[in-house]
């Protein structure tokens, strides 16, 4: 029931572009998007919700495709301080009310 | 501020030992959460809280217990019978449970580090 996230790791230098990809084998209710600073607590980037709705920071953007159970994170002019550890968390139609995080994609932004 | 406190930040206990882990919020959220993260890995759920003197196992909860006597506490035990206890325990809380099709976001506190020797 976990999500599969890919790349698991990106290294780039700032200004590049990147995406983050998660992928479930579930139909989904909803996807999350977090991001984990070495050390820190998770902090919250975006959710996608079944139906079209998201809610998030302005300066992030992700798509959620219901038909194939994936969503996308976009990360662009990447800054050093995009660097740290993103995870999608899923909540699925079967596991129920239950929020299930991927295995994360490290990314490091280089100057 | 509003926010969530987690204490203490690094914990050390001797094996047979069980230890509590507090976690607490000011943030008004109706719903409660315990992870587990081990190094390169995601995060676990332990168990969580929906409302007050009510909690749900989730996918790791043997070996921990919890309670939710407050809507701002919802302290851990990790007891003797958690095998390998050593990793970061995060708290998190929302404004509804995730399942209302899980339209809220998670606030996480600042974790504690717990190594058991």
């Amino acid at each position: 029931q976990q999500p599969v996230q890919s790349p698991q790791a990106v290294i780039l230098r700032e200004g590049e572009d990147a995406v983050i990809n998660c992928s479930s084998s579930k139909a989904l209710y909803s996807v999350h998007w977090y991001r984990q600073k070495h050390g820190e607590a998770p902090v919250f980037l975006m959710i996608l919700l079944k139906g079209g709705e998201q809610k998030g920071h302005d300066k992030i953007s992700a798509s959620f495709n219901e038909k194939k159970q994936q969503s996308s994170l976009y990360l662009t002019a990447s800054q050093l301080s995009y660097s740290g550890t993103y995870f999608c968390g899923t909540v699925n139609m079967e596991y129920g009310n239950k929020l299930v995080f991927g295995a994360g994609t490290i990314l490091r932004v280089k100057s | 501020d509003g926010g969530i406190t987690q204490s203490p930040k690094y914990l050390f206990r001797k094996e047979g030992q069980n230890v509590t882990l507090s976690c607490e919020q000011n943030l008004n959220h109706d719903a409660m959460y315990w992870y587990r993260q081990d190094p390169g890995q995601g995060l676990r759920l332990i168990y969580y809280s929906q409302i007050v003197n009510d909690f749900q196992k989730g996918d790791i909860a043997e070996g921990y217990s919890v309670s939710r006597e407050k809507k701002e506490s919802f302290p851990l035990t990790v007891t003797s019978a958690q095998k390998n206890p050593t990793a970061f325990y995060l708290c998190a809380s929302s404004k509804g449970s995730s399942g209302a099709g899980g339209a809220y976001e998670q606030y996480f506190g600042p974790g504690t580090r717990l190594t058991v020797t």
